[in-house]
């Protein structure tokens, strides 16, 4: 299958920064990429979809503004949580799809959020 | 919006046991992905079904699309321990094309 490569897969940090989580599809270009929230034990939330360069398209109750989503290349997508606090500590991963993958959906390996 | 009814939520199984989960809705989806997940890791892709009753195995996996479009099963013949983990439905949807997820099987299997 396609692989999607996700960074870093964990981050800790203190509340009121900002972090950034790359997503990268290594060996097909992905024309649509998805960001999935996932608490524990619980099912994967879409957050945004977004379509290579242009704005992402977010879901009811996603703030727009402090999930920031870029997707400048066929092969890279952004997420950056601003301002992070406590209640934003999740899973996070993205997934991504293109002609090449028959448009089946491969997902990064995840992101393990922990805000101090 | 469009949601899936995935069943059961968990199974505590034997080892060399079969095991079967389902995922059904009111609406009518284009395609079908079973996944599954391991704990700390993202979904990983098991079977796509693009046809209403299509049957397609993945080795000791089957899984089916339903006539109806609004449902689907996933079969696991034989289980082994690697088989634990978290197994999702997730159904494609209209012109919006967005994944639905499932709520998740949790599959525990005693050696």
């Amino acid at each position: 299958g396609a692989v999607v490569s996700q960074h870093p897969s964990w981050v800790i940090c203190k509340s009121g920064t900002s972090v950034k989580i790359e997503c990268r599809s290594l060996d097909f270009q992905a024309t649509t990429m998805f960001w999935y929230r996932q608490f524990p034990k619980q099912s994967l939330m879409l957050m945004a979809t977004s379509n290579e360069g242009s704005k992402a398209t977010y879901e009811q109750g996603v703030e727009k503004d402090k999930f920031l989503i870029n997707h400048a290349s066929l092969t890279l997508s952004t997420l950056t949580v601003t301002s992070a606090h406590p209640e934003d500590s999740s899973f996070y991963i993205c997934s991504a799809r293109g002609q090449a993958t028959n448009e089946k959906l491969f997902f990064g390996s995840g992101t393990q959020l922990s805000v101090l | 919006g469009q949601q899936l009814n995935q069943s059961p939520q968990s199974m505590f199984i034997q080892e060399g046991e079969d095991v079967s989960m389902n995922c059904t809705s009111s609406s009518i989806f284009n395609t079908w992905l079973w996944y599954k997940q391991d704990p700390g890791e993202g979904p990983v892709l098991l079977i796509a079904l693009y046809k209403a009753g299509e049957l397609t195995s993945n080795g000791r996996l089957t899984a089916q699309f339903g006539i109806t479009r609004k449902d689907s099963f996933l079969n696991i013949s034989a289980s082994i321990p690697s088989d634990v983990g978290i197994y999702f439905c997730a159904g494609l949807w209209g012109g919006a094309q967005k994944l639905v997820f499932g709520q998740g099987t949790r599959l525990t299997i005693n050696p």
